[in-house]
This record gives C-alpha cells, sequence and structure tokens, in this order.
C-alpha cells in the first residue's frame, strides 16, 4: 500500500514570494491533515479536510495560507506572501476516517525555507 | 494552558533501561491517545494508540491511559540505541471530526 505522497521535498523561498506544497494521501482516506512542524516543536494542526470539506481552520493564518482538497484526494496548502516565521516543516497525513481507533499516516514533509 | 503537553526533555537513557514518557491533556472529553515517534529529520510515525484505561502492550512498548488523572504514558523496555528520537504524544478531540493534537515531544537520548 502506498503511502502518503508530499511533493516537493524542499523549497527556498524568498520572503513575499509565494508557494505551494501538494499532498495526495493513502488511497482510501477521508481524513486529512496539513501540519506546521517549527523546529523544535511539535506538529501544529493547520486544517483538517473531511472527504472534500473543511472541518477545521481554526489555526490556519488566512490572510495568507489556503488550503483545498478538490474531489476529496488530493490537497494543495498555499502561502501567499511567505514570511520569514513560515519556515517550517509541512506534513500532511492522512487517516481512513474520524473515529476514535484510525490512526493519522503522515508523509515525508516539506521543508520551507524563506529567506 | 496547552491542550497538551509532554516534558521536552532531553531524557537520557542508559542502554537496556526502561524509559518512562509521560503526556498531559486538558480536555477531559479526548477520547483516544496515539504515540509517534519521529528520527531527526524524518517525519512522524506511529507506535501505537490506546483508548481504554489500563495498558496495553506491544512489543517493548506499553502505553498506559489513565483517563480520570487525563495521562497517557508511554514505557520502552530494554531500550536500544535506536530508540534514540522524539516522542510525540497525539490527542484525538471528542468533537464531531476527530481532531488530531500534538504536544511538543520528548527528547530521548540512550546511552549505550
Amino acid at each position: 500500500e502506498a503511502g502518503v505522497a508530499q511533493s516537493p521535498r524542499y523549497k527556498i523561498i524568498e520572503k513575499r514570494q509565494s508557494v505551494a506544497f501538494w499532498c495526495n494521501p493513502i488511497s482510501g482516506h477521508a481524513t486529512l491533515y496539513w501540519y506546521q512542524q517549527i523546529l523544535g516543536q511539535g506538529p501544529k494542526l493547520l486544517i483538517q479536510f473531511q472527504n472534500n470539506g473543511v472541518v477545521d481552520d481554526s489555526q490556519l493564518p488566512k490572510d495568507r495560507f489556503s488550503a483545498e482538497r478538490l474531489k476529496g484526494v488530493d490537497s494543495t496548502l498555499k502561502i501567499q506572501p511567505a514570511k520569514l516565521e513560515d519556515s517550517a516543516v509541512y506534513l500532511c497525513a492522512s487517516s481512513l476516517g474520524r473515529h476514535m481507533n484510525t490512526e493519522a499516516f503522515f508523509g515525508q514533509g516539506t521543508r520551507l525555507t524563506v529567506v | 494552558q496547552k491542550e497538551v503537553e509532554q516534558n521536552s526533555g532531553p531524557l537520557s537513557v542508559p542502554e537496556g533501561a526502561i524509559a518512562s514518557l509521560n503526556c498531559t491533556y486538558s480536555d477531559r472529553g479526548s477520547q483516544s491517545f496515539f504515540w509517534y515517534r519521529q528520527y531527526s529529520g524524518k517525519s512522524p510515525e506511529l507506535i501505537m494508540f490506546i483508548y481504554s484505561n489500563g495498558d496495553k502492550e506491544d512489543g517493548r512498548f506499553t502505553a498506559q491511559l489513565n483517563k480520570a488523572s487525563q495521562y497517557v504514558s508511554l514505557l520502552i523496555r530494554d531500550s536500544q540505541p535506536s530508540d534514540s528520537a522524539t516522542y510525540l504524544c497525539a490527542v484525538k478531540a471528542p468533537d464531531s471530526w476527530g481532531k488530531l493534537q500534538f504536544g511538543a515531544g520528548t527528547q530521548v537520548v540512550v546511552t549505550p
């Protein structure tokens, strides 16, 4: 079974530029999460999708971050414009569903450096 | 108050000893609890999860859950140098959508 796929693996951009990250979850997984992990910290949930609908985006900086999950499969997270403090690893995770005993599996992440 | 709290460490453990990691959570209605291991520069990988009070064992790992006291722990028996990593506690919220929130992680260093 293929895991969660993310691209690109690494990205370096200048502040005020825009960037997009792509995630393909495990086949059949209805729940998709985007996390931001700053060095030395735990993953912070940015947005959670159930199929193609947003169910939690309370910690997403909506003035610069956006995400979509068209057709309930692949997802894209965008930052526009980027700030220095956005430097982090962006992790995508998916799970079969929202029930309590369904675990989430992570992709390899995208390491973003904003200079 | 953070929703999921862990001691950041580092927790230094001699090889062969037991490593004990703790995690507390603020939402009393939380339903399920996950332990992930994260090696430096890698993404988190699931070790085990627990949702009933008591102990759950999987190989050298034992998860312990006490919902009344709102804490969950992870024991690593016969610690090996390959266990050196950051261990993340994650809690699934009791809301309708299973929001999964993480603690900051505990760094474990197993010394030969």
